[in-house]
C-alpha cells in the first residue's frame, strides 16, 4: 500500500521569504510522485510530478522538488514566496505499475504574509 | 479545448434524496477519474474509467453510488438516498493513455441537509 504523510498542516512564510513543504512516502515499488495546488473553491492544478527520471524536477510558478530515495521525501521549494501562493498543496503517490490511482496526503495550507 | 468541465458546481439536497453529477473530460483523453474530498482533508480515490470500462472501483464507493462512462464520453456519479456524510466536493479528471498526472476539473460540492 502506498500512503504520503505531509508534515505541517499550515505553514507561514513571509513574502520573498523561501518556501518549504515536507512530503514523505511510503511506497514497495518505484513511485511517481506528484505536488498538486487548490485554491478555495477550485479544483487541483498540477504543480510537477517525478516519473523516475532526473530527480530534481522543475514545475509551474518557480516551484520544484526533489526526489531523496534515500530519505523517502519529496520535498517542494520556492526561493521566494509571493502573495499568489497562498493555497492548498497537496503530495500525492501513485505506482508505476498502473499509474492510475493517486493516493494524496492531507495537504499544506500555505500562507504568504507582507 | 477548455479542460474538464463538471455540472453542477453546488448541490444542496435533503437526506434520502438521489443525485447525480456530470463530467466532461478533456476530449482527447480516455482514462476518466472520480475523487472525493471532505473538509480538511486531501482527495480520496473512488473509481476510475478506461473508454467506457469501469476498471477500479473504491471500498468508498458503498452500494449506494454509482458511476457510468457510457461510449467513453462524459461520465456521472450518482448517489443514491444521501446521507450527511456524503456531503462533500466530487473531483472528476482525465488524463490521455500513459495516465502519469490528471487534469482535474473544479469539482461539484455536495451539502446533504
Amino acid at each position: 500500500a502506498q500512503s504520503v504523510t505531509q508534515l505541517g498542516s499550515h505553514v507561514s512564510v513571509s513574502e520573498g521569504a523561501l518556501v518549504l513543504l515536507r512530503c514523505n512516502y511510503s511506497s514497495s515499488v518505484p513511485p511517481y510522485l506528484f505536488w498538486y495546488v487548490q485554491y478555495p473553491n477550485q479544483g487541483l492544478q498540477l504543480l510537477l510530478k517525478y516519473t523516475s527520471a532526473a530527480t530534481l524536477v522543475k514545475g509551474i510558478n518557480g516551484f520544484e522538488a526533489e526526489f531523496k530515495k534515500s530519505e523517502t521525501s519529496f520535498h517542494l521549494t520556492k526561493p521566494s514566496a509571493h502573495m499568489s501562493d497562498a493555497a492548498e498543496y497537496f503530495c500525492a503517490v501513485s505506482d508505476t505499475g498502473t499509474a492510475s490511482k493517486l493516493t494524496f496526503g492531507t495537504g499544506t495550507r500555505l500562507q504568504v504574509t507582507l | 479545448d477548455t479542460g474538464v468541465s463538471q455540472d453542477p458546481r453546488h448541490k444542496i439536497t435533503k437526506r434520502g434524496q438521489n443525485v447525480t453529477f456530470r463530467c466532461d473530460p478533456i476530449s482527447e483523453h480516455n482514462r476518466l477519474y472520480w475523487y472525493r474530498q471532505t473538509l480538511g482533508q486531501g482527495p480520496e480515490f473512488l473509481t476510475y474509467f478506461q473508454n467506457e470500462a469501469q476498471l477500479e472501483k473504491s471500498r468508498l464507493l458503498s452500494d449506494r453510488f454509482s458511476a457510468e462512462r457510457p461510449k467513453g464520453s462524459f461520465s456521472t456519479l450518482e448517489i443514491q438516498r444521501t446521507e450527511q456524510g456524503d456531503s462533500a466536493m466530487y473531483l472528476c479528471a482525465s488524463s490521455s493513455g500513459g495516465g502519469i498526472g490528471y487534469t482535474f476539473g473544479s469539482g461539484t460540492r455536495l451539502t446533504v441537509v
